[in-house]
C-alpha cells in the first residue's frame, strides 16, 4: 500500500461547478497537509497548508482534513478554466524523520468552458 | 522578490556524461530540498540540505548522485555517469525554516533528457 493515494483522473467538470479532490494516507506520523497546483511543465505552486483536522478556507479554495479517517480534501468553488491543472496533495511529519514532503501522484483536473 | 531559480531549465546528456543541476533558493531561505518527478509518477523526495550541511539524504540513490549547498552560491545536484532512467524533471524547493508544515516553495524545474 502506497503511503499516499490520489486518484490520477482525469477529472472533467463544467465551468462553475464545485470540484472535490481527495487523498488518503496510511502513515499516522503525517501531521501537516498541503495542496499544490502544477501546470503542465511548470513547478508545483503552493495553494494551501493546514495542520489540524477541520476546514481551512482561502477564497474559492477550502481544504479539509480528517485525521481520524486519514483523509484530506480540497474543494474548489466556482471553478474556472484557469483552474485546469494537476493538483498534488503533500504531507509532512512532525520533523522527527525525513524533512521532505510525501506527495500523491496528482489529479489531473479539466474545467470545460 | 524572485522565487526559487533553477538552471538550466532543460539539459540533454548522453549516457555516461555528468549532469549538474543548480538551484538558488528564495531570498531569506536557507533550507533546500531536491525532488525528482518521473513520467507518470509523483514527486519523490531526494535530499534536504542547509548551508554546508546535508540534513537528510534518505531519498537519494546510493550511487552516482550527490548534492551540496555551499556557504556561497547555489545548491548543486550532481549526477555522474547518467543513464536513460535518470531522465526526469528535477525540482528544487526552499523554505525559511526546517519544518512546521507551512509548505515548501518550488522552482520551475530542470528537465533532464538522457540520450
Amino acid at each position: 500500500q502506497k503511503e499516499v493515494e490520489q486518484d490520477p483522473g482525469p477529472l472533467s467538470v463544467p465551468e462553475g461547478a464545485i470540484v472535490s479532490l481527495n487523498c488518503t494516507y496510511s502513515n499516522s506520523a503525517f501531521q501537516y497537509f498541503m495542496w499544490y497546483r502544477q501546470y503542465s511543465r511548470k513547478g508545483p505552486e503552493l495553494l494551501m497548508y493546514t495542520y489540524s483536522s477541520g476546514n481551512k478556507e482561502d477564497g474559492r479554495f477550502t481544504a479539509q482534513v480528517d485525521k481520524s479517517s486519514k483523509y484530506i480534501s480540497l474543494f474548489i468553488r466556482d471553478s474556472q478554466p484557469s483552474d485546469s491543472a494537476t493538483y498534488l496533495c503533500a504531507m509532512e511529519g512532525s520533523g522527527g524523520g525525513a524533512d521532505g514532503l510525501t506527495f500523491g501522484k496528482g489529479t489531473h483536473l479539466i474545467i470545460q468552458p | 522578490n524572485a522565487g526559487v531559480m533553477q538552471n538550466p531549465r532543460h539539459l540533454v546528456r548522453r549516457r555516461g556524461q555528468e549532469a549538474r543541476l543548480r538551484c538558488s533558493p528564495m531570498k531569506g531561505h536557507s533550507h533546500v530540498y531536491w525532488y525528482r518527478q518521473l513520467p507518470e509518477e509523483g514527486l519523490k523526495f531526494m535530499v534536504y540540505l542547509q548551508k554546508e550541511n546535508i540534513i537528510d539524504e534518505s531519498g537519494m540513490p546510493k550511487e552516482r548522485f550527490s548534492a551540496e549547498f555551499p556557504k556561497e552560491g547555489p545548491s548543486i545536484l550532481r549526477i555522474q555517469q547518467v543513464v536513460r532512467g535518470d531522465s526526469a524533471a528535477y525540482f528544487c524547493a526552499s523554505s525559511p525554516r526546517r519544518t512546521g508544515g507551512r509548505g515548501q516553495f518550488f522552482g520551475p524545474g530542470t528537465r533532464l533528457t538522457v540520450l
